[in-house]
């Protein structure tokens, strides 16, 4: 069964940080990785998608990393901001395109202005 | 707009009551799914569904059914709710061809059950 493990599970940065948050995951055959964003009492909004052949994602300020082999991941947050405060979650999807979705508890970021 | 829409996005059930969370999609996506999220739990795979007609059950199924007759809507129904099943709900699809295979999110609901 696919665990995913997120560390930390609550982060606290001023602002203008850059700041790693690590994901990692037991089974490696894994279809592909996303990272979401989910404010408090809200859904859960897509960063960055990672399939399992790639290596990184960039988008703006985030920066995604996939070692399939060593089940990690790594989201790269740089010059942090109070807006980035939020829960962030990986989430690794099983070998196939119609692969399961297996999610790690999060990691509570806040940043302070 | 594109996406996964849930309704509602409260609701306050007595124990017993049944009712059904509805949950569409317009993007054509063959996968659809729901999870409940649980404070110290995480989010948990109720059901899912790879095209119409099609389900089968998740981590945690008891309490809930599926069907799934058309690909645009996938609704859960709870049968006799229990206070354990008070909970947020979200519904995600996503394609299973083509370029993304991103899971897309719909905003939740938040069901209480007293």
């Amino acid at each position: 069964k696919q665990e995913v493990t997120q560390i930390p599970a609550a982060l606290s940065v001023p602002e203008g940080e850059n700041l790693v948050l690590n994901c990692s995951f037991t089974d490696s055959a894994i279809y592909n990785l996303q990272w979401f964003r989910q404010d408090p009492g809200k859904g859960l909004t897509s960063l960055l998608l990672i399939q399992s052949s790639q290596r990184e994602q960039t988008s703006g300020r985030l920066n995604a990393s996939l070692d399939k082999s060593s089940g990690r991941s790594t989201l790269y947050i740089a010059a942090s901001q109070p807006g980035d405060s939020a829960t962030y979650l990986c989430a690794v999807r099983g070998g196939t395109s119609y692969g399961k979705l297996t999610f790690g508890q999060g990691t509570i970021l806040t940043v302070h202005p | 707009n594109a996406g996964v829409t849930q309704t509602p996005k409260f609701q306050v059930l007595k124990t017993g009551q049944s009712m059904t969370l509805q949950c569409a999609q317009d993007m054509n996506h063959e996968y659809m799914s729901w999870y409940r999220q649980d404070p110290g739990m995480g989010l948990r795979l109720i059901h899912y569904s790879v095209g119409a007609g099609i389900t089968d059950q998740g981590e945690v199924p008891n309490g809930y059914n599926v069907s799934r007759s058309t690909t645009e809507d996938f609704p859960l129904r709870l049968l006799s709710a229990a206070p354990s099943q008070t909970s947020v709900y979200f519904c995600a699809s996503s394609a299973t061809t083509g370029a993304f295979y991103g899971y897309t999110f719909g905003s939740g609901t938040r069901l209480t059950v007293v």
